[in-house]
């Protein structure tokens, strides 16, 4: 079954730890996303792919990294966690060339806590 | 700036009733607006609008967009405590199809 897998679901970390959060999709789509969402506020885009070897940032500032070698996988690499970074990261994605018809898939979501 | 807003943030109602949830939103070159449900962790889509005036209809819940005055209306009929959920809209804008998130609605149902 097509879908979008992210692990791990549950993360605790201590401040200053490197850390990669997973996302995989079968779906075959060019698009991908990375939000990260605190509770009861909005999605903030902070980093997308168009496909392979494309990656680019969102709007909000972050000290994120991705990367895009396969098309299925969209890793998002935290170089030093800080308490500040403490959130759900969601990774979706999306068709290319068609907007977002048929809408955006996301995965389960990654909840990190950094202490 | 892009924005979306939605109102009202918070609902509380009773199972059986219906509900209308707003959604606003004033974008550089429109291109779709999208309708989520979110419940313990990732959204669900529910519906995409294009076209003013065409109501897009799932079971109970149905959505309509009036582009001219830049709103969507999502609306729930005969409300289950299943409906209870965060209800996201979104609106996909620019020349690279990006979107723009609401701050979402809470909707609980009590039994």
């Amino acid at each position: 079954e097509a879908d979008i897998y992210q692990t791990p679901r549950y993360l605790v970390i201590g401040t200053g730890k490197k850390i990669t959060l997973e996302c995989s999709q079968t779906m075959g789509h060019d698009k991908m996303y990375w939000y990260q969402q605190d509770p009861g506020m909005e999605l903030h885009l902070i980093h997308y792919s168009y496909g392979v070897n494309s990656t680019e940032k969102g709007d909000l500032s972050s000290e994120s990294t991705v990367s895009r070698i396969r098309t299925e996988h969209f890793p998002l690499t935290l170089e030093s966690a800080r308490p500040s970074h403490t959130s759900q990261y969601l990774c979706a994605s999306s068709e290319w060339g068609q907007g977002a018809q048929g809408g955006y898939t996301f995965g389960s979501g990654t909840r990190l806590t950094v202490v | 700036e892009d924005k979306v807003v939605q109102s009202p943030l918070s609902l509380v109602v009773h199972e059986g009733d219906t509900v209308t949830l707003n959604c606003s939103y004033e974008v550089t070159n429109f291109r779709s607006l999208l309708w989520y449900k979110q419940e313990k962790k990732a959204p669900t889509f529910l519906f995409m609008l294009t076209s003013s005036g065409i109501e897009k209809k799932s079971g109970r819940l149905s959505s309509i967009l009036d582009k001219k005055e830049l709103f969507s209306i999502l609306n729930i009929t005969a409300t289950q405590t299943g409906d209870s959920a965060v209800y996201l809209c979104a609106v996909e804008a620019g020349s690279n199809y990006q979107l723009i998130w609401g701050a979402g609605t809470k909707l609980i149902i009590k039994p």
